[in-house]
């Protein structure tokens, strides 16, 4: 199947720092990638919509000045947590999707756990 | 609002038992229909899709669809301990290509 790689597994930092995440599909082109974020026994809630050459879309409340997002190429893109502070703390997932539009299917990269002290 | 609606148990089966995971959906115009797995601290991995009417089956798993009823379910049959993990639900509404998840069904298999 279709991989999905993502870096850093685990990150630890400051208050008001920043931090990339970047998500990459190894073995297919993804013109479209996507970002999420799950806390705690919760589900997975979609933060943005990241097309290759243009604009991420943004979900309703996701402030787009706070979560960076550039997808660079077909198989890279970077979501950076800007100026983070600890309520920012939560796993984030990317995925991306294979060429194959009639059927929509994503695939999950192994998630970035983000502490912020 | 669409909405992806799963009971978010836990569900209890012994070892070798059939488990029933359940799902409904709010946007009649769903398209397409997704299982996942997801592991404590670990990222979703598909098991399966569907998209017509009917049943589907892979191994051990069949997935159920009733757009009629807006309900799509997952059989596992012969339940394993490995299988004790959170089943989420994920739908395609019409219109666009983003995924509703479900809050998902934690199931538990009892060795």
């Amino acid at each position: 199947g279709a991989v999905v790689s993502q870096h850093p597994s685990r990150v630890i930092c400051k208050s008001g720092t920043s931090v990339k995440i970047e998500c990459r599909s190894l073995d297919f082109q993804a013109t479209t990638m996507f970002w999420y974020r799950q806390f705690p026994k919760k589900s997975l809630m979609l933060m943005a919509t990241s097309n290759e050459g243009s604009k991420a879309t943004y979900e309703q409340g996701v402030e787009k000045d706070k979560f960076l997002i550039n997808h660079a190429s077909l198989t890279l893109s970077t979501l950076t947590v800007t100026s983070a502070h600890p309520e920012d703390s939560s796993f984030y997932i990317c995925s991306a999707s294979p060429p194959t539009p009639q059927i929509n299917e994503q695939f999950f990269g192994p998630g970035t756990r983000l502490t912020v002290l | 609002q669409k909405e992806v609606e799963q009971n978010s148990g836990p569900l209890s089966v012994p070892e070798g038992a059939i488990a029933s995971l359940n799902c409904t959906y709010s946007d009649r115009g769903s398209q397409s229909f997704f299982w996942y797995r997801q592991y404590s601290g670990k990222s979703p991995e598909l098991i399966m899709f569907i998209y017509s009417n009917g049943d589907k089956e892979d191994g051990r798993f069949t997935a159920q669809l009733n757009k009629a009823s807006q309900y799509v379910s997952l059989l596992i049959r012969d339940s394993q301990p490995s299988d004790s993990a959170t089943y989420l639900c994920a739908v395609v509404t019409s219109g666009t290509y983003k995924y509703i998840f479900g809050t998902g069904t934690r199931l538990k298999v009892l060795a």
